[in-house]
């Protein structure tokens, strides 16, 4: 595609409930990440995706939060038994190069 | 561990210069991103930093000096456009990112 796609742009549950977050890398990038921004922080890093496999998983900060990403291409990141610090917005990007990542739109995560 | 300082707040007036400084100690270093982000959006590309020196890109420039840990964006000729979050990000494959510079551009 043309750019980073994530789906839901907004998403407010209630605290426990389970959420899947998804992003949709631009075609032919092999490297996909996945960043969160609270509110007034700088970007956190979560998981790194080589291809398929995660590399490095250590920015997830919890056992609640898993990622996948099948095919080389779109990556679902689900927080389990949401809590109202899981509120932030969560930003995928991919890359060619392991250089310069494209960012997508986000998803604001708002846990009541 | 990482740590990635950057001023939290800069105003200037349209059609001035501003010059955004960023430090750094990290474990890894690949390079220096800038990013601009504006308010409720996603971070784009700005520039990319390799190599000590400057490079110019438009209104915009970005300075590397790797033996110092430092780098600085410049805004030329500032619009009010040009009013957003600028963030300076570390790449070791994965990007550490500071708190960014939130820019206020004045008329």
């Amino acid at each position: 595609g043309a750019g980073v796609s994530q789906s839901p742009s907004n998403k407010v549950t209630e605290k426990g409930k389970d959420v899947e977050l998804r992003c949709d890398p631009i075609s032919g990038h092999t490297a996909l990440y996945w960043y969160r921004q609270s509110l007034g922080q700088g970007l956190e890093f979560l998981i790194y995706f080589q291809g398929n496999s995660a590399p490095d998983k250590s920015g997830l900060p919890s056992d609640r939060f898993s990622a996948e990403r099948t095919g080389g291409s779109v990556s679902t990141l689900t927080i389990q038994r949401t809590q109202q610090e899981d509120s932030a917005v969560y930003l995928c990007a991919s890359s060619a190069d392991q250089e310069t990542q494209y960012f997508g739109p986000g998803t604001r995560l708002l846990v009541l | 561990g990482q740590n990635i300082d950057q001023p939290t707040e800069m105003t200037a007036t349209e059609g001035a210069i501003v010059q955004i400084n960023c430090t750094y100690q990290t474990s890894g270093f690949n390079g220096l991103f800038w990013y601009q982000q504006h308010a409720g959006e996603a971070p784009t590309f700005l520039s990319y930093n390799v190599l000590d020196g400057l490079e110019e890109k438009g209104r915009f420039s970005s300075f590397l000096s790797r033996s110092k840990g430092y780098s600085y964006l410049l805004l030329k000729e500032l619009q009010m456009k040009d009013s957003a979050s600028y963030l300076c990000a570390v790449n070791d494959y994965k990007l550490s990112f500071g708190a960014g510079t939130t820019v206020t551009v004045r008329a």
